[in-house]
């Protein structure tokens, strides 16, 4: 059972303009949404995350926009740059209010970004 | 520098024979984490610790042993390792299960390849 459906598997965008990568979860007791940053080779990064209680945070060009009611949240990738080819990998998690701690990853989406 | 080291970097080896990889955290976390990755897949728990002595089952935790004796180091073993087991795996560490701002920070990586 797959709690968190990532899309899409693969996005190829030109530099400059705006990638979109979009999650969408089930378990409502999810409470922690962090986005990764995977380069060829390495271990992932944690790029940017947000809690429920808030609907946008932004970090330089990197935003994420969550919608509560929908159970989607997605990571917009503004000006995008050749630098941001990587690997995305949105996750949700449990927090101190019981249960499993253990994180659950979407299956990544490789951005590829042209110049 | 404040890091999560993993060894071997890259291993072959056969069926059925035992094999460790080793990890460190040097960042006084109280929280570690094995994942596998594979292509498709996304990321996968496989085991985790909340503490010393702490362990826990993750989502793939068959085939695979860990232990944590001491707090910086979370070696994974692989008591009979299987062809399936070939994957990219990962150890992760954080100051505590949960939290807004409570960071996994990700090793380098070690492919594994059973023949």
């Amino acid at each position: 059972q797959q709690q968190v459906k990532q899309s899409p598997q693969s996005l190829i965008v030109q530099k400059g303009g705006i990638s979109i990568i979009n999650c969408a979860y089930e378990n409502t007791a999810f409470d922690y949404f962090p986005w990764y940053q995977q380069f060829p080779g390495k271990g992932p990064a944690l790029l940017i995350a947000i809690r429920p209680d808030v609907s946008e945070k932004k970090e330089g060009r990197f935003t994420i926009s969550f919608n509560k009611s929908a159970k989607q949240f997605s990571l917009h990738i503004m000006d995008s740059q050749p630098g941001d080819s990587a690997t995305y990998f949105c996750a949700a998690r449990r927090g101190a209010s019981g249960g499993s701690y253990i994180p659950t990853f979407g299956r990544g989406t490789s951005l590829i970004v042209h110049p | 520098e404040a890091q999560v080291t993993q060894n071997p970097r890259y291993l072959i080896t056969v069926t059925g024979k035992k094999l460790t990889v080793t990890c460190s955290q040097n960042m006084n976390h109280e929280y570690m984490s094995w994942y596998r990755q594979d292509p498709g897949l996304g990321l996968r728990q496989i085991y985790y610790s909340m503490n010393v002595e702490v362990t826990d089952k993750g989502d793939v935790p068959e085939g695979y042993k860990v232990s944590r004796k001491e707090k910086r180091n979370f070696p994974l073993i692989l008591e009979s390792p299987s062809p399936n087991q070939t994957s990219l795996y990962f150890c992760a560490s954080s100051l505590y299960a949960s939290g807004v701002y409570n960071e996994q920070f990700f090793g380098p990586g070690t492919r594994l390849t059973v023949l």
